[in-house]
């Protein structure tokens, strides 16, 4: 079964400051998707980004850019210029051919003034 | 984008009693829709996968007679909590995926949740 690990509960950066954040994860399948979700206080889930695995190329969107090392199965999500609305609960999380999205156990962001 | 909506929002009931959400897709159909729970602080915990026309299937450990699923159309998945306890109070959330035909362009839309209290 896919197993996906975010090993930092907590992390915190100061406004227009840069934070990275960690996951890794396990699958023995070749095909799939990243992810990289937000949920804000109203636990609404926001796609942040999203990286195909087929695809060398990270995925970036505006400030927010990953660091996929398909072989590392690592999939590491930076946040620039850190504004007090990206304070939030981050999940990384990973799709199969099944569909089904595995979520890691989360990353809560604390942006300081 | 794509949306997903839940109703209701907010319920409380009572021990012992049903309660049923909704899941729309607003604007696409999905033939197929998860649901998922989560506990306060806690990540999403998948519970089952609706699928339109059959019947759902459900994560190991999930009692199917307690959680059930109906998905009657390409845009509506109920989740009925029969008999709730309070142990059953948490937040509920499903997510319908959208696939482009070329499918350069994949995402799960997400309702907003639906926060059930059973006293």
């Amino acid at each position: 079964a896919q197993t996906v690990t975010q090993s930092q509960p907590e992390m915190s950066v100061q406004e227009a400051e840069t934070v990275t954040l960690s996951c890794t994860y396990d699958t023995s399948e070749s095909d799939y998707y990243l992810f990289w979700y937000k949920q804000p206080p109203s636990r609404q889930m926001i796609l942040v980004i999203r990286q195909e695995a087929y695809k060398q190329q990270n995925a970036t969107e505006n400030r927010f850019s990953v660091n996929f090392q398909k072989a590392a199965k690592s999939f590491s999500l930076k946040i620039s210029d850190s504004q007090l609305g990206d304070a939030a609960m981050y999940f990384c999380a990973y799709q199969g051919g099944s569909e089904k999205l595995v979520f890691g156990k989360g990353t809560k962001l604390t942006v300081n003034p | 984008g794509a949306v997903v909506s839940q109703h209701p929002s907010w319920v409380i009931c009572k021990s012992g009693t049903s309660v049923k959400i909704e899941c729309r897709s607003l604007d696409f159909q999905a033939t197929t829709m998860f649901w998922y729970r989560q506990f306060p602080k806690q990540s999403l915990m998948l519970m089952a996968t609706s699928n339109e026309g059959s019947k759902a299937t459900y994560e190991q450990g999930v009692e199917k007679d307690k959680f059930l699923i109906n998905h009657a159309s390409l845009t509506l998945s109920t989740l009925t909590v029969t008999s709730a306890h309070p142990e059953d109070s948490s937040f509920y959330i499903c997510s319908a995926p959208k696939t482009e035909r070329d499918r350069a362009s994949y995402e799960q839309y997400f309702g907003p949740g639906t926060r059930l209290t059973v006293t």
